[in-house]
């Protein structure tokens, strides 16, 4: 059972470099979610959709891009890495309407 | 932004120990989730209310949503190493309709002594 899944699993960038943080699920869930995690907090939305075609910004979306070009993917693009950018990012998807959401095992991010 | 208020931040218990963890809300909740992460892991959900008043159990893990839908508390009964982690409570507010994602805490760290 392959769920959610996220690649790379770590990547150390330079400030300005840019980077696509891939998320695929294979439940045919409609919606999916990108979060971050700092040190010591709790998960902060960046962006999320609700279908194909269809993104809308979270909490903290400055400094990201999303697309959503079929249900199964969900890529999250940095395109200047900051510092401020170092993270654990974590995708999560969930069926329509159901609160439950899955979470794929994360991408640490170092920007030097 | 809605604010969720975990505590404790971290616990040092002895194994056998029961665990009593809680959050509180600045605002008003219908559903509230309650996960574990591991180490190098995404979050894996535990219980799931969504009934203000509402007294859910998973094995050993029982959790409440409160009455005034401020709050819920997550209780661990005999705990084992496996216990270990960061148990993070998570809700949605009244607004949304379930799109835009959930207000997490910032976590309980469980450390158990052998």
């Amino acid at each position: 059972n392959a769920g959610v899944t996220q690649t790379p699993k770590f990547r150390i960038l330079k400030i300005g470099q840019s980077m696509t943080l891939q998320c695929t699920q294979d439940m045919n869930h409609n919606y999916m979610y990108w979060y971050r995690q700092d040190p010591g907090m709790g998960l902060k939305l960046i962006y999320y959709s609700v279908g194909a075609g269809i993104t809308d910004k979270g909490e903290v979306p400055n400094g990201y891009n999303v697309s959503r070009s079929t249900t199964e993917d969900f890529p999250l693009r940095l395109e200047l890495a900051a510092p401020s950018q170092t993270s654990v990012y974590f995708c999560a998807s969930s069926p329509l309407g159901d609160t439950t959401q899955y979470f794929g095992p994360g991408t640490r991010l170092l920007v030097l | 932004g809605q604010q969720l208020n975990q505590s404790p931040q971290s616990m040092f218990i002895q194994e056998g120990e029961d665990v009593s963890m809680n959050c509180t809300s600045s605002s008003i909740f219908n559903t509230w989730l309650w996960y574990k992460q591991d180490p190098g892991e995404g979050p894996v959900l535990l219980i799931a209310l969504y009934k203000a008043g509402e007294l859910t159990s998973n094995g050993r893990l029982t959790a409440q949503f409160g009455i005034t839908r401020k709050d819920s508390f997550l209780n661990i009964s005999a705990s084992i190493p496996s216990d270990v982690g960061i148990y993070f409570c998570a809700g949605r507010g009244m607004t949304g309709g379930g799109a835009d994602g959930l207000t997490f805490g910032k976590g309980t760290h469980l450390i158990i002594q052998p």
